[in-house]
């Protein structure tokens, strides 16, 4: 059974750059047919897709976040990561990566999340 | 800035049957594309609930049930139990904005 597991730091300053990776376990995601996303949640808010890179390395995010967010993989490591530049108060939430096989566009396998708060 | 609009609460007793609606647009829900339904326990991450309007994964019991019509579609829970209570978010792709969007997220309370 695949697993997923955020990692980065919990505390970023404002104007700084987020970070996170997502290490995968029980598959590799060379795998055909899928796409790995990150997707987020304000606090006491509700869910925000933020982009996704497919197996191919292709990516696409969300118009909003477009202009700062890179998303990443490396496959030797089984991981895929989020870079969010220019961070506020507003990038405050839970970050949580989940896959989505391309022929399904959901969801099915999700993270536990990592808090990150934007705070100096 | 979610693009499906879900009712921010719905209730009801042990046993009754409750839905939730999703209401979309022309360019996710009404364009053709496929909704999925998530359940979010308190303090866990987002579990797929529902997926391709209509089927289940196969550990989600069959209280559960979704429906897509036009330009929207709802998630049905029969048989209310006290586990249920939980946050639910409908889920769709946009072709306007090229990408997943979700609903606004109903909290369901069992009475």
């Amino acid at each position: 059974q695949m697993q997923f597991q955020e990692s980065g730091p919990g505390l970023v300053k404002p104007s700084q750059t987020l970070s996170l990776t997502c290490a995968v376990s029980g598959d590799s995601i060379n795998t055909g047919g899928f796409s790995w996303s990150w997707i987020r949640q304000n606090p006491g808010k509700g869910l925000e897709w933020i982009g996704h890179i497919n197996y191919l390395g292709a990516t696409s995010y969300s118009p909003s976040l477009k202009s700062r967010v890179s998303i990443s993989q490396d496959t030797t490591k089984n991981q895929f990561s989020l870079r969010l530049s220019s961070v506020t108060a507003a990038d405050t939430g839970v970050y949580y990566c989940a896959r989505s096989p391309l022929v399904l566009l959901a969801f099915d396998i999700w993270g536990q999340g990592t808090l990150v708060t934007v705070s100096s | 800035q979610s693009v499906l609009t879900q009712p921010p609460s719905v209730s009801g007793a042990p046993g009754q049957r409750v839905t939730i609606s999703c209401a979309g647009s022309s360019s996710n829900i009404g364009a053709g594309y496929d909704v999925h339904w998530y359940q979010q326990l308190p303090d866990t991450a987002p579990r797929l609930l529902i997926f391709d309007n209509i089927y289940r994964p196969s550990r989600v019991p069959d209280r559960f049930s979704g429906s897509k019509s036009g330009t929207s579609a709802s998630l049905a829970i029969t048989g209310l139990q006290a586990e249920d209570e939980a946050d639910y978010y409908c889920q769709s792709y946009d072709n306007s904005l090229s990408g997943s969007v979700f609903g606004t997220g109903t909290k369901v309370t069992v009475l």
